[in-house]
């Protein structure tokens, strides 16, 4: 069945650094990639998406980029600050073959950075 | 704010016990999720309305189950709870069925004693 794999975490950066969370998926047909974020306490909140191979995903900084070839959707971002500290979920949707679209994600990555 | 509402925002009952979830999705949204978050298993769909009829059931218990009312609101009801029915639930909504980009509520976390 369908899957999404992300890295375990957490992943502890100084701010200002780069950020790469990585993503891979194993999906019948063409999903649609997702990121969600998960602040402390909260519920998630959509960071970005993409809907077909080579889109580009991007919202406050956060960048991730649909990989056919790799099966990937790395997200990314030049410089992180101590308000990005959250759980980042990479999730996929496929309606391949007339199924629902529900989202399957992956464990989560917990961000930690550091002033 | 995403426009999903959930109510309550947490529960505490006893083994046994039944209980019931509610949320509202944003104005417009015919279709609504149901989603489990727990520490072992992570973020399971668990069932899937679209304007009232059950579209999909994912890793949903037989002691569960769900409604989609003609307002669109939807209620998860929860039965015969044991202690390994305690987690986060969360409701989403989208706009139509398809890929399309689903909006999450503040959850209702479940305890149960």
């Amino acid at each position: 069945g369908d899957s999404v794999t992300q890295m375990e975490g957490p992943v502890t950066l100084s701010e200002e650094a780069f950020l790469t969370i990585n993503c891979t998926y194993t999906a019948t047909g063409y999903p649609s990639l997702f990121w969600y974020v998960q602040y402390p306490g909260e519920g998630l909140q959509l960071l970005l998406k993409a809907t077909k191979a080579d889109d580009k995903g991007s919202n406050k900084g956060f960048e991730a980029t649909y990989r056919k070839e790799t099966t990937s959707f790395h997200l990314e971002k030049g410089s992180v600050q101590v308000s990005d500290s959250a759980v980042y979920f990479c999730a996929l949707s496929s309606n391949y073959g007339g199924a629902t679209n529900k989202l399957i994600f992956g464990t989560g990555t917990l961000l930690a950075v550091q002033p | 704010d995403s426009g999903v509402t959930q109510t309550p925002k947490h529960l505490i009952t006893a083994t046994g016990q039944r209980v019931t979830l509610r949320c509202s999705p944003r104005s417009g949204d015919l279709s609504v999720y149901w989603y489990q978050q727990s520490l072992d298993q992570g973020l399971q769909f668990l069932i899937q309305y679209y304007n009232g009829e059950e579209r999909a059931k994912g890793n949903i218990l037989e002691r569960f189950s769900a409604q989609q009312f003609p307002d669109l609101h939807s209620e998860l009801n929860l039965s015969s709870l044991e202690l390994g029915d305690s987690a986060l639930y969360f409701c989403a909504s989208s706009a139509r069925v398809g890929p399309y980009e689903q909006y999450f509520g503040p959850g209702t976390r479940l305890t149960v004693t």
